[in-house]
C-alpha cells in the first residue's frame, strides 16, 4: 500500500534514459513469468509476460528478457518517463500450476 | 483492475474483531486469489479458489477464512486469530494453469 517500496532496492535514472530492472528466480520448473508495476497505494498492474519457450518479448517501450540457464529475468524500459516511477516486481509459476511466486520488487525513481 | 472491485479502500478495526474484505469481478474468470502485502516483501498467497464452492489454502492461511458461493465474489474474512492483520490486501483473478493474473486496487486494513 502506501509503504510499498520501503527498504526495497532502488534504481534511479534520468528521464529519457533506458532502465533495466532485474529479477532472479530460483525454481527451475518455472515456465511462465510476469512483470508488474505497482504505484504507491494501488494494486499491481500487468506490464508484460513471457513463457519459457521464448527468451525475449517486446511490448510498447518495454522488453522482457529471459535467461533460463542462470534463472534470470529482466525488464527493460526505453526512454523512461516520470510516470514510470513505481515498484516493479516479477512473478513466476511452473507449467500447469495455479500459484504464482512473487519477488519483493525494485523501486524505480525517475528524475526529471 | 477495471473489472475487479475491492471495497473499502481503507478499513480500520479494533483488535479482536473479525472483518470481511470484499472482492468482486466481472471478468468471468474462474480463479480468484487473495494476497497479503507487507512493506519490502513480495506478495504472499492467503487463499485461492479455482471454481465456485471450492478453495485452497495458500502459504499464510492461518487466521483467515474465505468463501466462494458465486463466481463473481470471493470475500476474505480476517479473524481475531490473525496475529498481525495490519497489511495491504490484494485480490487477483486469472485463468488457471499459469495464465495472466490481474489485480484489484487493494484494501488497506489497519487494526489497532
Amino acid at each position: 500500500g502506501e509503504n510499498v517500496g520501503l527498504h526495497l532496492p532502488t534504481l534511479s535514472v534520468q528521464e529519457g534514459d533506458n532502465s533495466i530492472i532485474n529479477c532472479a528466480y530460483s525454481n527451475s520448473a518455472s515456465d511462465y513469468f510476469i512483470w508488474y508495476k505497482q504505484e504507491s497505494g494501488k494494486g499491481p498492474q500487468f506490464i508484460i509476460d513471457i513463457r519459457s519457450n521464448m527468451d525475449k518479448r517486446q511490448g510498447q517501450r518495454v522488453t522482457v528478457l529471459l535467461n533460463k540457464t542462470v534463472k534470470h529475468l529482466s525488464l527493460q524500459i526505453a526512454a523512461t518517463q516520470p510516470g514510470d516511477s513505481a515498484v516493479y516486481f516479477c512473478a513466476e509459476t511452473p507449467y500447469n500450476f495455479n500459484k504464482f511466486y512473487f519477488g519483493s520488487g525494485t523501486k524505480l525513481n525517475v528524475k526529471p | 483492475d477495471g473489472g475487479i472491485t475491492q471495497s473499502p479502500k481503507y478499513l480500520f478495526r479494533k483488535e479482536g474483531q473479525n472483518v470481511t474484505l470484499s472482492c468482486e469481478q466481472n471478468l468471468n474468470h474462474d480463479a480468484m486469489y487473495w494476497y497479503r502485502q507487507d512493506p519490502g516483501q513480495g506478495l504472499r498467497l492467503i487463499y485461492y479458489s479455482q471454481i465456485v464452492n471450492d478453495f485452497q489454502k495458500g502459504d499464510i492461511a492461518e487466521g483467515y477464512s474465505v468463501s466462494r458461493e458465486k463466481k463473481e465474489s470471493f470475500p476474505l474474512t480476517v479473524t481475531s486469530a490473525q496475529k498481525n492483520p495490519t497489511a495491504f490486501y490484494l485480490c487477483a483473478v486469472g485463468g488457471t494453469a499459469g495464465s495472466k493474473q490481474y489485480f484489484g486496487p487493494g484494501t488497506r486494513l489497519t487494526v489497532t
